[in-house]
């Protein structure tokens, strides 16, 4: 069966640094990759997506990126953060396109 | 533009009961897939249920099945005998293309004992 990791699983960081979360999937192989953002109590944001390696598409204009490394790695990046990078952010993986999403734990950023 | 609501912030029903969750949607498509993800308090998104658009039949998954009205594009979420494991946040979703999920703002359910 699949499972999806994610971490760390909390992170609190200063305003002005770097930014990096990990995410991998074992049990398959090239899988659609999704990067998300949660604000408190509100539903998801899709941040990035990635149909194979290298692949990264992009929803909306931040100073995060994603790179995907591996196949079933996808990471997230942010030179540096800003406070409103604070959030709950989810990574998900597909069999394809159009199929349903599955998530991983999460990790909570906290930017001071 | 493709959009979700869920018009219940919050409900709340004794074990044992049934209770059903409001989504409505907003799309020109006539093909997609909806989805109800639950998030209880560890705050992994749990996929519940989804239904195609094509199929006129209302997808179930045991104790959850769905009321797919697709002309007046509502999904609504019926939990049968409620279970104190099923407080949680429940979110409706609608997939844009093949990639992108448009997600309601939840409804927050609380089982009381």
């Amino acid at each position: 069966s699949q499972t999806i990791h994610q971490w760390p699983a909390t992170l609190v960081q200063p305003v002005g640094s770097p930014l990096s979360l990990e995410c991998t999937v074992e049990g398959t192989s090239n899988p659609n990759l999704y990067w998300y953002r949660q604000a408190a109590g509100r539903g998801l944001q899709l941040l990035f997506y990635s149909v194979g390696i290298g692949q990264i598409s992009s929803e909306v204009p931040q100073n995060l990126s994603a790179s995907r490394p591996q196949d079933r790695q996808f990471i997230l990046s942010s030179k540096k953060l800003l406070l409103s990078d604070s959030g709950f952010y989810l990574c998900a993986w597909s069999l394809t396109s159009g199929e349903t999403q599955y998530f991983g734990p999460g990790t909570r950023l906290l930017v001071l | 533009a493709q959009t979700v609501t869920q018009s219940q912030p919050e409900m709340s029903v004794q074990e044992a009961e049934t209770v059903t969750l409001s989504c409505t949607y907003d799309t020109s498509e006539n093909n997609y897939y909806l989805f109800w993800y639950k998030q209880p308090p560890s705050r992994q998104m749990i996929l519940v249920i989804r239904q195609e658009a094509y199929k006129q039949q209302n997808a179930t998954e045991n104790r959850f099945s769905v009321n797919f009205q697709k002309a007046a594009k509502s999904f609504s979420l019926k939990i049968s005998d409620s279970q104190l494991g099923d407080t949680a946040m429940y979110f409706c979703a609608f997939m844009k293309g093949h990639y992108q999920l448009i997600w309601g703002a939840g409804t927050k359910l609380i089982i009381k004992p």
